[in-house]
């Protein structure tokens, strides 16, 4: 089945300790992308990867890293988590934008991680 | 810059009534348009989406109409069930960088 998945589902945690949220998709794709979804702001972009070692900021990268070591899987690490970064978030996955066209293919989500931080 | 409005929610409406969440969006060039949908304690799946002006998307009795004129793409349904309730995002897509702009959401709740 084609999926993309995330672990934990649900964290709890206290500031400053580092941790790590896991995404991994089964299709084959080269975008990968990851949000946060607030109440009333939607989902925002946190870092987004095009390929393999190919990784880029989104609109609200700051307390976050991500690598892109294999074409599966895309990391979230929080270094020093904050109660601010309380939040739900999505990991996303489709196939690349071709280069100058403006497309964008359909975008596959995870279930989500529900991270608190206090 | 690039931006979408929904209009606020929560929308409550009786089972097999008429649904309509308005969307417009504010953009340069000619962008994707998507509705995705978030049932209760899951992620985001795609609805439905339109590439270009006049695009109509439809899917499990849902449709939108990409209007370049009003800059706009209103989500329909002409009889709601208590199965479709969930959050609606209407996003845009279009950007090299592969990214959608959401808005913020609308609740729709149908009661029996």
């Amino acid at each position: 089945e084609a999926q993309v998945t995330q672990n934990p589902r649900y964290l709890i945690t206290v500031t400053g300790k580092k941790l790590t949220v896991t995404c991994s998709q089964n299709m084959n794709h080269e975008y990968m992308s990851w949000y946060r979804q607030d109440p009333g702001l939607g989902l925002r972009q946190i870092y987004y990867s095009m390929n393999v070692e190919v990784t880029d900021k989104g609109d609200v990268p700051e307390g976050y890293k991500v690598s892109r070591k294999e074409k599966r899987n895309f990391p979230l690490i929080l270094e020093s988590p904050s109660p601010n970064q309380t939040s739900l978030y999505f990991c996303a996955s489709s196939f690349s934008t071709p280069l100058g066209t403006g497309a964008t293919y359909e975008q596959y989500f995870g279930p989500g991680t529900r991270l608190t931080v206090t | 810059g690039n931006s979408v409005t929904q209009m606020e929610g929560p929308v409550t409406l009786s089972e097999e009534a008429f649904l309509t969440i308005n969307c417009t969006y504010t953009a340069t060039g000619y962008p994707s348009l998507f509705w995705y949908v978030q049932y209760p304690g899951e992620g985001l799946q795609l609805l439905l989406k339109a590439t270009k002006a006049d695009d109509k998307g439809s899917n499990k009795g849902f449709e939108a109409t990409y209007r370049k004129e009003t800059t706009s793409f209103h989500l329909e349904k002409g009889s709601v069930q208590v199965s479709d309730s969930a959050v609606y995002f209407c996003a845009l897509g279009g950007s090299n960088t592969g990214k959608l702009i959401f808005g913020q959401g609308t609740t729709l709740q149908v009661k029996p």
